[in-house]
């Protein structure tokens, strides 16, 4: 089945650890996504790729960073600048064109909680 | 800046009942959705909504969109226990890039 996959469900860090969460997809989708989910927030865009190899910031980019070198991984990693990262994250993907596309619906992965010891 | 708001933010409401959670949104957008999310699990698509007028049904929920007012509702009819989740309505803004309302908690109890 075509789906979203990322690990861990559950990741533990330490304060001035850097830590990488996976995001695998097999939809063939070129557009990927990272969101953060804080209690009684709405999810926020933290970096999103349109194409392998390019990448482009969101609302709140900063202490995050991202990487594209293959279109079916987009791996997020949190940095030790990233001041309050206890969230919860979901990776999403969408067609060709990404959201200006037409109804480009986002599918989402399980998502990864992660928190800070 | 393109700013969603849902209301309300919490609805707790007897099986049987009916209800309307509202979504408003600061821009003209001709596209707005409809995501569910199960306790700590994932989003999953309800609707898309793509026109003005535009009315979509699918058991119980009908979610309808007003571009001129700025304004999508998501009606529960007859509300029973398995609709109890979070519901996010969210919108297109420019620039390939969805801006999420805060969510809307639903409890129907028995």
């Amino acid at each position: 089945d075509g789906g979203i996959t990322q690990s861990p469900k559950y990741l533990f860090r330490k304060e001035g650890q850097n830590v990488t969460l996976s995001c695998e997809q097999n939809l063939n989708h070129d557009a990927m996504y990272w969101y953060r989910q804080d209690p009684g927030q709405g999810l926020r865009l933290i970096y999103y790729s349109q194409i392998v190899n390019d990448f482009q910031k969101g609302d709140i980019a900063e202490g995050y960073s991202v990487s594209r070198e293959k279109k079916e991984s987009f791996p997020l990693t949190v940095t030790s600048a990233q001041k309050n990262p206890t969230a919860f994250y979901l990776c999403a993907s969408n067609r060709a064109g990404g959201l200006n596309s037409g109804a480009n619906v986002l599918t989402f992965g399980a998502g990864s909680r992660l928190t800070v010891l | 800046e393109l700013k969603v708001e849902q209301n309300p933010l919490f609805l707790s409401m007897q099986e049987g009942k009916n209800y309307t959670i509202y979504c408003n949104y600061s821009t003209t957008s001709d596209r707005l959705y409809w995501y569910r999310q199960d306790p700590g699990k994932s989003l999953e698509s309800l609707f898309v909504l793509l026109s003005n007028g535009a009315v979509k049904q699918e058991g119980r929920l009908m979610a309808s969109l007003d571009t001129k007012a700025r304004l999508s509702t998501l009606h529960i009819t007859a509300a029973v226990h398995d609709l109890s989740a979070t519901y996010f309505c969210a919108v297109d803004r420019w620039g390939n890039k969805l801006v999420f309302g805060a969510g809307t908690i639903l409890r129907v109890k028995s």
